[in-house]
């Protein structure tokens, strides 16, 4: 089966450092993606993994293991405009469609 | 430089009616994806599409679900008699090739209320 879990949801203060995990079991692997959405509106991407290790893209990165199906999406200097879900999709081999986890929610507060 | 455009932004339709959602991808995207998500839930894959094929439905619901991607106009979700549980906000994603790297855009989805 098919299978992303991520916390559901997460509190951080403004300036601090969050990490949001993700496993996943999947059939097949090609590729794991993290998405914010902030309430109402369309996701959009933030990264992509596909080799193990660490991704840093300005104040975010993303960290992935294949052998520990383990993917963390870290983010620095949270501001409040990072208070939103955070997406952790797996493409499978062979498919090119994007399996997703139910997202994480984060508050950032003052 | 127009992303993906989806409309209407929110849809209203009365149990057994149909609703029509439309999608048209980013200038030189080919390939489309439809997903639905329900409150508190995450993104459902429901079908992808190139134009004129569908390529893999595994997601769409046998029954009052369909989708086209014709060779000319948008992408188009269909889903005829609607009930109560089909109310939920679909997203169309699009992509330039199979298997990019670089994700999805999404469009701003349609938010569907049946009543």
């Amino acid at each position: 089966g098919q299978n992303i879990d991520q916390p559901t949801e997460m509190t951080a203060t403004e300036g601090a450092i969050v990490q949001i995990n993700c496993t996943y079991q999947t059939s097949g692997f090609n590729g794991l993606f993290w998405y914010q959405q902030h309430a109402g509106e369309a996701p959009t991407f933030l990264s992509y993994n596909v080799l193990d290790g660490l991704e840093e893209k300005g104040r975010f990165s993303s960290f992935l293991s294949r052998s520990k199906g383990y993917s963390y999406l870290l983010l620095k200097e949270l501001q409040m405009k990072d208070s939103a879900s955070y997406l952790c999709a797996v493409r499978d081999s062979g498919r090119t469609a994007l399996i997703f986890g139910k997202g994480t929610t984060l508050s950032v507060s003052s | 430089n127009a992303g993906v455009m989806q409309n209407p932004r929110h849809l209203v339709r009365r149990r057994g009616q149909e609703a029509r959602l439309r999608c048209s991808p980013m200038k030189g995207h080919s390939h489309v994806y439809w997903y639905r998500q329900l409150p508190e839930e995450g993104l459902k894959f429901m079908v992808y599409l190139q134009k004129e094929n569908i390529i893999d439905e595994s997601g769409m619901p046998k029954e009052r679900f369909s989708a086209e991607f014709p060779k000319e106009g948008p992408s188009i979700l269909r889903i005829q008699q609607v009930v109560r549980g089909d109310s939920a906000a679909y997203f169309c994603a699009s992509s330039r090739e199979q298997g990019g790297g670089y994700g999805y855009t999404f469009g701003s989805g349609t938010r569907l209320t049946v009543v």
